[in-house]
């Protein structure tokens, strides 16, 4: 069993539609992280949250931590065709810091023109 | 700025046969490890270096081997390859101060085991 669910595993919206994509863990993360990769590329790192509660924006990209640290969620305000690929969260399930990361099994993302 | 370069990108083996992919990064971090992708099982740790000739496993070790002799290399090695090790592999690293989570990845090597 995953770690870390990931929910939807696929999305389709079209462009100027908002999003949300989950991020669930049955233990109290240390840290959840947020990545993007395209097709055929690797992973960008996106944002990183560590405290119960916390909520970082980047552009039109909101993620937050709830206060357990058990679940995480990533937001996508009016989508454009540039925010389309895969969204993957990632966690230390081990040793707490932030380096060696367990990842949830990814949301695909679509934007339709 | 070249950050964490894999070669090959694409590389097709045969049941028995043996080959390492070869990382290198030029950020001098500490840090380097080896993922590989499945569809729809996220992204599987199979080793990871702290630093040059520090080694240790991840989640999924068995049928891999590595090294880290310099700062800037982790090849990872696949003895006997077997279909079940067809997967895209990423290798990364990040510069261990503080935790921040984030990794410097590399753009993937596609392997195909037939």
């Amino acid at each position: 069993s995953q770690e870390l669910e990931q929910s939807p595993q696929s999305l389709i919206v079209q462009e100027g539609k908002n999003l949300t994509i989950n991020c669930t863990s049955s233990k109290t993360l240390y840290g959840l992280y947020w990545y993007k990769q395209k097709y055929g590329e690797g992973l960008i790192f996106l944002m990183m949250l560590q405290k119960g509660g916390e909520e970082k924006s980047h552009e039109k990209i909101t993620a937050k931590l709830d206060e357990k640290k058990q679940q995480s969620s990533l937001h996508i305000t009016a989508s454009q065709p540039s925010h389309a690929g895969i969204y993957l969260c990632g966690a230390d399930m081990v040793t707490g810091g932030g380096n060696k990361l367990t990842f949830g099994t990814g949301t695909q993302l679509k934007v339709e023109l | 700025n070249a950050g964490v370069t894999q070669t090959p990108k694409f590389r097709i083996l045969k049941i028995g046969q043996s080959m390492t992919l070869q990382c290198t990064q030029d950020m001098n971090h500490n840090y380097m490890y080896w993922y590989r992708q499945d569809p729809g099982m996220g992204l599987k740790l199979i080793y990871y270096s702290v630093g040059a000739g520090i080694t240790d496993k991840g989640e999924v070790p068995n049928g891999y081997n590595v090294s880290r002799s310099t700062t800037e290399d982790f090849p990872l090695r696949l003895e006997l390859a077997a279909p079940s090790q067809t997967s895209v592999y990423f290798c990364a690293s990040s510069y261990f101060r503080e935790p921040t989570g984030e990794l410097f990845f590399g753009e993937g090597s596609r392997l195909t085991v037939l």
